[in-house]
């Protein structure tokens, strides 16, 4: 089937660590972005990427880095930097594209924690 | 699960009545918009989508209605059912790259 893969499912990050969360895709999707939900509150864009070897900073983006080294995966790395990094992250993808209006669809989240 | 809207929003309706659910977008020249359903613990799911050349659009027992000049918009849910019980968000593309803006969502909640 094709769709989003995120792992782990949970995850917990001591104090000072860095944590990777995986994700990947088989939908040959050209676009793929990170977002992070809090409780309350809609989905905020971390980073994003329109094609491989590229990226760029949405409106979060402090304390988080990302590669893009494949098509299909777009790592998301939770840095020491992020003091707050307890929430749900979410990793989408699009066909991608200028002007393409296209929906973006999801996995299944990552559930971070502080230990 | 856990909840992901802790505060948002409810909506709460009968099982087999007719659901509206509202959302007010900020750009004036965002041209597509997107509904998605969330159960808790689980990622965002497609529901529809519509471009701002149009008013209405019309899926599976789901109706999107867009109203550019109050810049809203209207997911109506026909003969609401236990299993559509999650947070729906509405999602404004407001770039060329497809870069969505998210609604803080509204909880719906089917009773018997």
């Amino acid at each position: 089937d094709g769709g989003i893969t995120q792992s782990p499912k949970y995850l917990f990050r001591k104090e000072g660590q860095n944590v990777t969360l995986s994700c990947e895709q088989n939908l040959n999707h050209d676009a793929m972005y990170w977002y992070r939900q809090d409780p309350g509150q809609g989905l905020r864009l971390i980073y994003y990427s329109q094609i491989v070897n590229d990226f760029q900073k949405g409106d979060i983006a402090e304390g988080y880095s990302v590669s893009r080294e494949k098509k299909e995966s777009f790592p998301l790395t939770v840095t020491s930097a992020q003091k707050n990094p307890t929430a749900f992250y979410l990793c989408a993808s699009s066909i991608g594209g200028a002007h393409s209006n296209q929906p973006q669809h999801f996995g299944d989240g990552t559930r971070l924690s502080i230990l | 699960g856990e909840s992901v809207g802790l505060h948002l929003p409810t909506l709460s309706v009968q099982e087999g009545d007719n659901s509206i659910i509202n959302c007010a977008y900020s750009n004036s020249a965002s041209d597509y918009f997107i509904w998605y359903k969330q159960e808790s613990g689980k990622g965002p799911q497609f529901i529809i989508d519509i471009r701002s050349n149009m008013d209405k659009r019309q899926g599976q027992r789901v109706t999107v209605l867009l109203n550019k000049t109050v810049k809203h918009l209207s997911l109506q849910i026909a003969a609401t059912q236990p299993g559509d019980s999650a947070v729906y968000f509405c999602a404004e593309n407001y770039d060329s790259w497809g870069k969505l803006q998210f609604g803080a969502g509204t909880q719906v909640v089917v009773t018997p």
